[in-house]
C-alpha cells in the first residue's frame, strides 16, 4: 500500500496564479484533512471531509477550496495565490466506525509551496 | 482537550531505549492518549494510542500511570532516523462532523551516534 500520497511535491507560484494540490489515499478511510504547516506554528486545519461528495471548513479556510469527487482523493485548490499562502501543505486521512471519527490520521508527504 | 506537558528536548544514545514522558494530569475519563512524531521536512506519523492499558506495537510502547495522569513513550532501541519531534496529545472520540489535530511544543529528541 502507498498509503497517502500528494502531488506535486514542490511548487513555486506567482501571486494570483492558480494551482491544485492532489491527495490520493487507498486505505479506503472516509476521512480526509488538509493542514498547512508553518514554521513555528504547528498544524492548522484548512478543510476536511467525511466522506465522498461533501466537504466542511476547518481553522484556516480562506483563499482554499477543496473537492472530494472520489473517496480516494481530496484536491485542495488555491484560485489566486497570495504570499501569505506560502506554506507546507499535508494531507491526512483516517478511519471511521460509526460515524466516531478516529484520531489516528495517516499523513502524506507534504507539498512545499511558494508564492512569490 | 487536556493540556499535555513534555520536555523541550532529550537526548538519547543510539541503540538504547528511549524514555519520552508526557504529564496530562486534567485528562478526562473518555481521552485517549496518543503519540506522532514528525521527521524533520516529512510528514507527522501516527506512533500509538491507549486509553488505560499499557500499549505495543512495532513502533513503540506506551506505558500509562493507574492514575492516568502522565505516560511514558518508549522506544526500546533508537536509531538516527528517529530524530523528530514527538508529540503528545490526548483526545476524545467524536460523533458527527471532524476536528484537525492540534500539536503542542512537543519534544525534540536527538538520538545521539
Amino acid at each position: 500500500n502507498a498509503g497517502v500520497t500528494q502531488t506535486p511535491k514542490f511548487r513555486v507560484l506567482k501571486t494570483g496564479q492558480s494551482m491544485t494540490l492532489l491527495c490520493a489515499q487507498d486505505m479506503n478511510h472516509e476521512y480526509m484533512y488538509w493542514y498547512r504547516q508553518d514554521p513555528g506554528m504547528g498544524l492548522r486545519l484548512i478543510h476536511y471531509s467525511v466522506g465522498e461528495g461533501t466537504t466542511a471548513k476547518g481553522e484556516v479556510p480562506d483563499g482554499y477550496n477543496v473537492s472530494r469527487l472520489k473517496k480516494q482523493n481530496f484536491l485542495l485548490g488555491l484560485e489566486s495565490a497570495a504570499p501569505s499562502q506560502t506554506s507546507v501543505y499535508f494531507c491526512a486521512s483516517s478511519y471511521t466506525s460509526g460515524g466516531i471519527q478516529f484520531w489516528t490520521q495517516y499523513f502524506g508527504p507534504g507539498t512545499r509551496l511558494l508564492v512569490l | 482537550d487536556a493540556k499535555t506537558t513534555q520536555p523541550t528536548s532529550m537526548d538519547c544514545a543510539e541503540g538504547r531505549a528511549a524514555n519520552l514522558p508526557c504529564n496530562h494530569s486534567t485528562i478526562s475519563g473518555n481521552e485517549y492518549v496518543y503519540w506522532y512524531r514528525q521527521i524533520h521536512s516529512q510528514g507527522p506519523q501516527y506512533i500509538i494510542h491507549g486509553l488505560k492499558n499499557n500499549e505495543t506495537n512495532e513502533m513503540a510502547s506506551l506505558i500509562i500511570t493507574e492514575d492516568r495522569k502522565s505516560s511514558t513513550l518508549i522506544l526500546p532501541h533508537a536509531t538516527l532516523r528517529d530524530t523528530a519531534v514527538y508529540y503528545c496529545i490526548v483526545l476524545a472520540y467524536s460523533g458527527g462532523g471532524a476536528d484537525g489535530l492540534t500539536f503542542g511544543k512537543g519534544t525534540h529528541l536527538i538520538i545521539q551516534p
